[in-house]
């Protein structure tokens, strides 16, 4: 089966440039997240889909980044424009439900290393 | 304000000896709790998790260990392996949603 997939790995671009980045969950994954890591620090929640709805959008820093996950199944992530504190590494992973009481496991893709210049 | 916090960047032990991770988080709403292990170029993987409700979890070598009232995960690795070299990642899962508050990961090298 495969895992979570990114692409690209790898992005640089100019200050004020746009980027989207994609991100393939695993299939029959309903739940898709997308986190980033910034210089080295923590890792840190920016949006949760359930399908293709917004469950939860509270850690997307500004309206320059915008989420879609039409039909629910790949996400994109746009940054537009780009500033220089938004270059890290955007990592995308997925789970089954929820579970309520239990713990499902996020999986994680290797994540887009984005580098604003 | 960092919820979760790993205040050592960085543990160096020699193989076959005990590694031990710490982790210390601030949000009672946490319900679970996890560690995830990050190699270079890769996504975290899930290495454990244990529930709020618990005091140990264990699973092979790895064994995880929860303090509520001290507010203070461990995890401890026995015997530590090269191959367990990584970036640990102490993350807590809130129960109002799913989303997972992450700390800032510690770096382990396990010398031969």
């Amino acid at each position: 089966e495969a895992g979570v997939t990114q692409f690209p790995s790898h992005s640089v671009i100019e200050k004020g440039q746009t980027v989207t980045l994609r991100c393939d969950p695993i299939s029959g994954h309903d739940n898709l997240y997308w986190y980033r890591r910034v210089m080295g620090k923590e890792i840190k929640f920016l949006l949760h889909f359930v399908k293709e709805s917004k469950q939860d959008e509270s850690g997307m820093p500004n309206n320059r980044f915008l989420a879609e996950r039409t039909g629910g199944t790949y996400s994109t992530l746009k940054v537009q424009p780009a500033e220089l504190e938004d270059s890290g590494v955007y990592f995308c992973a997925s789970s089954q439900d929820t579970g309520g009481l239990s713990y499902n496991e996020q999986f994680f893709g290797p994540g887009t290393r984005l580098t604003v210049l | 304000d960092q919820q979760v916090k790993q205040n050592s960047p960085s543990l160096s032990v020699q193989e076959g000896r005990i590694s031990i991770l710490n982790c210390d988080y601030t949000n009672s709403m946490f319900d679970y709790f996890l560690w995830y292990k990050k190699y270079p170029a890769e996504g975290p993987t899930f290495l454990i998790s244990i529930s709020s409700i618990k005091d140990k979890n264990e699973d092979g070598r790895f064994t995880v260990f929860l303090n509520k009232s001290a507010k203070h995960l461990s995890l401890h690795i026995v015997p530590s392996q090269p191959g367990d070299s990584a970036v640990y990642f102490c993350a807590a899962r809130n129960n109002a949603g799913n989303m997972l508050t992450f700390g800032g990961g510690t770096r382990l090298m396990v010398k031969p």
